[in-house]
């Protein structure tokens, strides 16, 4: 199995484009999330899904939206990109939710937006 | 949400030595997880922990869970250089299907 999978591994952005964060799950996992890591600053989430159709807004949504079409996929997008959004992007998924289940981490999408 | 203090922020130490790392919190968690992540790859597991007091050990490391269930612990006996890496806690309420992660430990352990 290739677990969770997260392209691309690199990407510069110029201010104000547009770009798409691919996540994929080979687990048939029912929960996938979306966070963000600033050096120093631990991981923030950004969103999450309890399953297909289904997404809800983490501690820090704004400039992103996100969608879950299929219980595999769970691509974030970033709509006018802006500095602030320079950051490590990781992809998790989870059988179901609460720290009593392991979240499965991608390996990053580090976004530099210049 | 739910803060959780981690500290200290940095730590560097000599292979064979001890260290003890810490998570805080002023919450109430139904449970809590450790994990690790090494420079380039997202974070891995390490353990879970439950019950109030409870304590489990994954060869050197020894984690233990608050008897109020708001702080836990991370003991490494004799580190050695393959456990540098940064040290996550993250604690999930009895209401919450998201985990709340503390900013992390930094270890260096130099041979």
């Amino acid at each position: 199995n290739a677990g969770v999978t997260q392209t691309p591994k690199f990407r510069i952005l110029k201010i104000g484009q547009s770009m798409t964060l691919q996540c994929t799950q080979d687990m048939n996992h029912n929960y996938m999330y979306w966070y963000r890591q600033d050096p120093g600053m631990g991981l923030k989430l950004i969103y999450y899904s309890v399953g297909a159709g289904i997404t809800d807004k983490g501690e820090v949504p704004n400039g992103y939206n996100v969608s879950r079409s299929t219980t595999e996929d769970f691509p974030l997008r970033l709509e006018l990109a802006a500095p602030s959004q320079t950051s490590v992007y990781f992809c998790a998924s989870s059988r179901t939710g609460g720290a009593n289940y392991e979240q499965y981490f991608g390996p990053g999408t580090r976004l530099t937006v210049t | 949400t739910q803060l959780l203090e981690q500290s200290p922020q940095f730590l560097s130490i000599q292979e064979g030595e001890n260290l003890t790392v810490y998570c805080n919190s002023s919450s109430v968690f139904s449970s809590l997880q450790w994990y690790r992540q090494e420079p380039g790859e997202g974070p891995v597991l390490l353990v879970t922990v439950v019950t109030g007091g409870e304590v489990k050990k994954l060869k050197r490391l020894t984690f233990q869970f608050g008897d109020a269930r708001k702080d836990s612990s991370l003991h490494i006996t004799a580190a050695q250089p393959g456990d540098t890496g940064l040290y996550l806690c993250a604690g999930s309420s009895n209401s919450g299907y998201a985990l709340n992660f503390g900013k992390g430990t930094s270890l260096l352990v130099t041979p």
